[in-house]
């Protein structure tokens, strides 16, 4: 256990279905983050927020929805994907927004658009 | 937007040998952190460098930051199989952007 938490581990949706991808945090941390992660790619990141507030927002499409309700739970609404956003998608915590520290990443959601 | 190279991309040594892998910038860096992701994991946070020149060791891995705080790298000595991942440096420039490298996949034969 990392202390970042991420269910589903595994998700098989159509273009056309609406599912939400879940991380919980325990650590303490105020700063929370989206990333994507496809074959042959560097990590990208989507979205950041920092105490419950978006703050950074990757020119990510419409389709990815994220939501951050408390400083420990994080969502990414997924709604009419493309198959091309079948990928790893990570999320991480750190005390504090930025790059001061390591950041702790969950162990993922393995997403599969069909 | 900022670019951070790595390289190699791919690795495969025999067991005991050592591996280095090289994170570069054109630009100067804040700090590089780097990373570690198993086959089927996620990355996991190994160390960060701040110093100009600083090096840091962990058992068997030697982390440094170049001088002109451009460039960095991570050499494992005498690779066991638990060593297999992919390795990432992950630059953080002036503003707090913060960008990962394309990571080197490291494949260590018995």
């Amino acid at each position: 256990e990392t202390g970042v938490t991420q269910t589903p581990r595994h998700l098989v949706m159509g273009m056309t279905n609406k599912k939400s991808l879940k991380c919980e945090q325990h650590l303490g941390h105020n700063a929370m983050y989206w990333y994507k992660q496809s074959a042959k790619k560097p990590l990208e990141l989507m979205f950041v927020y920092s105490l419950e507030e978006r703050v950074e927002n990757n020119s990510v499409p419409s389709r990815f929805s994220p939501e951050c309700p408390n400083s420990s739970h994080l969502f990414l609404h997924l709604h009419t994907l493309q198959p091309e956003d079948s990928a790893l998608y990570l999320c991480a915590s750190s005390p504090s927004r930025g790059a001061l520290y390591g950041y702790t990443f969950g162990s993922g959601t393995r997403l599969t658009v069909v | 937007g900022q670019q951070v190279m790595q390289i190699p991309q791919y690795q495969h040594v025999q067991e005991g040998e050592d591996f280095t892998t090289y994170c570069n910038s054109s630009t100067t860096l804040s700090n590089i952190q780097w990373y570690k992701q198993r086959p089927g994991g996620h990355p996991v946070f190994l160390i960060q460098l701040v110093k100009s020149g600083e090096v840091k060791k962990q058992k068997r891995l030697t982390f440094q930051f170049g001088e002109a705080k451009k460039n960095s790298s991570l050499h494992i000595t005498a690779t066991q199989t638990t060593d297999v991942g992919t390795y990432f440096c992950a630059a953080v420039f002036t503003g707090n952007q913060f960008y990962f490298g394309t990571g080197t996949s490291l494949t260590v034969i018995p």
